[in-house]
């Protein structure tokens, strides 16, 4: 149980152009979802927190314009890299969060900016 | 400010062996700490999580152990296997705020066959 599947799993596009990725819990309601961003070899960062029908939570230093997030349902969040550029480039990870404290990941997207 | 410390970086372990990942933390607050276990390219994987009320916890091959009054937890790996060559991350988190996690820096584990 406690799946959580992302889509694409990569994405190359060119630079000033927008870029959507989903993540759906596949067997359980997410109460909330979490958006990361990584750098190779480094850490997750939290980039938002988003709660189903609710404005997302941005961490300090995000772009609230430039990563958008929507959180339409309780098992799909949606995270839109407007006007993409090159230093945009990273792996996007998803996480959801039911009626439990576990956060369940999603397998992750690359995003390529040329 | 690192709210959560984790080391060593990098660890190199023979086959067979234990690995031990420690972690320490600064806010008292925190009252859930997740172990993830992260292969390249792949999303983190819950590998296992203990509350500060217990200070020992294991699943299989792996075991948390909590020191609350330190304020430090470790990750020990036994008969550890090349299979488990991986970054892991500890976390911690506490209620309220949506529970998000604060996250280690990571510890990236080679078993050598």
């Amino acid at each position: 149980g406690a799946v959580v599947s992302q889509h694409p799993s990569r994405v190359i596009c060119k630079s000033g152009t927008s870029v959507k990725i989903e993540c759906r819990s596949l067997d359980f309601q997410a109460t909330t979802m979490f958006w990361y961003r990584q750098f190779p070899k480094k850490s997750l960062m939290l980039m938002a927190t988003s709660n189903e029908g609710s404005k997302a939570t941005y961490e300090q230093g995000v772009e609230k314009d430039k990563f958008l997030i929507n959180h339409a349902s309780l098992t799909l969040s949606t995270l839109t890299v407007t006007s993409a550029h090159p230093e945009d480039s990273s792996f996007y990870i998803c996480s959801a969060r039911g009626g439990f404290e576990t956060q369940y990941f999603g397998p992750g997207t690359r995003l390529l900016v040329l | 400010q690192q709210q959560v410390k984790q080391s060593p970086q990098s660890l190199i372990v023979q086959k067979g062996g234990i690995s031990i990942i420690n972690c320490a933390y600064e806010n008292t607050a925190f009252d859930y700490f997740p172990w993830y276990q992260q292969f390249p390219g792949k999303g983190p994987a819950l590998l296992i999580a203990i509350r500060p009320d217990v200070s020992e916890k294991k699943e299989g091959r792996f075991t948390i152990s909590f020191n609350k009054s330190a304020k430090q937890f470790s990750l020990h790996i036994m008969d550890s296997q090349p299979g488990d060559s991986a970054t892991y991350f500890c976390a911690a988190g506490r209620g309220g705020n949506n529970r998000k996690l604060i996250w280690g820096l990571g510890t990236s584990l080679a078993v050598n066959p």
